[in-house]
């Protein structure tokens, strides 16, 4: 089946710095790509949609400017956190469309950040 | 009211049990809809896809019924290896959502 990575898969970070997460199709191509962010013992949210070549779609009460993306290529997405805190830290896990008919998606193994 | 719903649990059963998870969405303009099993600290994987006709997976059974809006999965014989959370997904066109997740410990 589809093959997506993420990089790093766990960073800690000072607060104050920004970190960046990849997120890349290794087999498909992926016009579209989304990014989630899963707190402890709660449900994935959509922070954002991104799309190849244009600017992503954010979801209502996340912060585009906080939360940089960039969807420049087939394969890869990369999201920033800038100016990380302490409230950042989570789990972030992007997925991309595997174009099928159905839309099902493919999901990275997820980067843990910890913002000190 | 959310987009989907699902009963959180814990559900505790022992090995072997027999366990059904529901899930209800609100737009019925929903078009395609899966269950994803996620393990604790581990990124979402697709367990099967749902169909109106029913669909089986070995020990797995899923079920749509799109009149009432809601998506089942039966899980028979289960094994400790099946303990974690059970995501229902709705697709509707390119957007995804995903409910809460419902909770599985299995015991032996």
């Amino acid at each position: 089946g589809a093959v997506v990575s993420q990089h790093p898969s766990r960073v800690i970070c000072k607060s104050g710095t920004s970190v960046k997460i990849e997120c890349r199709s290794l087999d498909f191509q992926a016009t579209t790509m989304f990014w989630y962010r899963q707190f402890p013992k709660q449900s994935l949210m959509l922070m954002a949609t991104s799309n190849e070549g244009s600017k992503a779609t954010y979801e209502q009460g996340v912060e585009k400017d906080k939360f940089l993306i960039n969807h420049a290529s087939l394969t890869l997405s990369t999201l920033t956190v800038t100016s990380a805190h302490p409230e950042d830290s989570s789990f972030y896990i992007c997925s991309a469309d595997g174009q099928g008919s159905t839309h099902e998606q493919y999901f990275g193994p997820g980067t843990r950040l910890t913002v000190t | 009211r959310k987009e989907v719903e699902q009963d959180p649990g814990p559900f505790n059963v022992p090995e072997g049990a027999t366990v059904a998870f529901n899930c209800t969405y609100s737009n019925s303009a929903s078009q395609s809809f899966f269950w994803y099993r996620q393990d604790c600290r581990k990124e979402p994987k697709l367990l099967m896809s749902v169909y109106s006709s029913g669909n089986e997976d070995g020990r797995f059974t899923a079920q749509l019924n799109r009149a009432s809006q809601y998506i089942s999965l039966l899980i028979r014989d289960s094994k400790l290896s099946d303990s974690a959370t059970y995501l229902c997904v709705v697709n509707i066109g390119f957007k995804t959502i995903f409910g809460a997740g419902t909770r599985l410990f299995v015991k032996a």
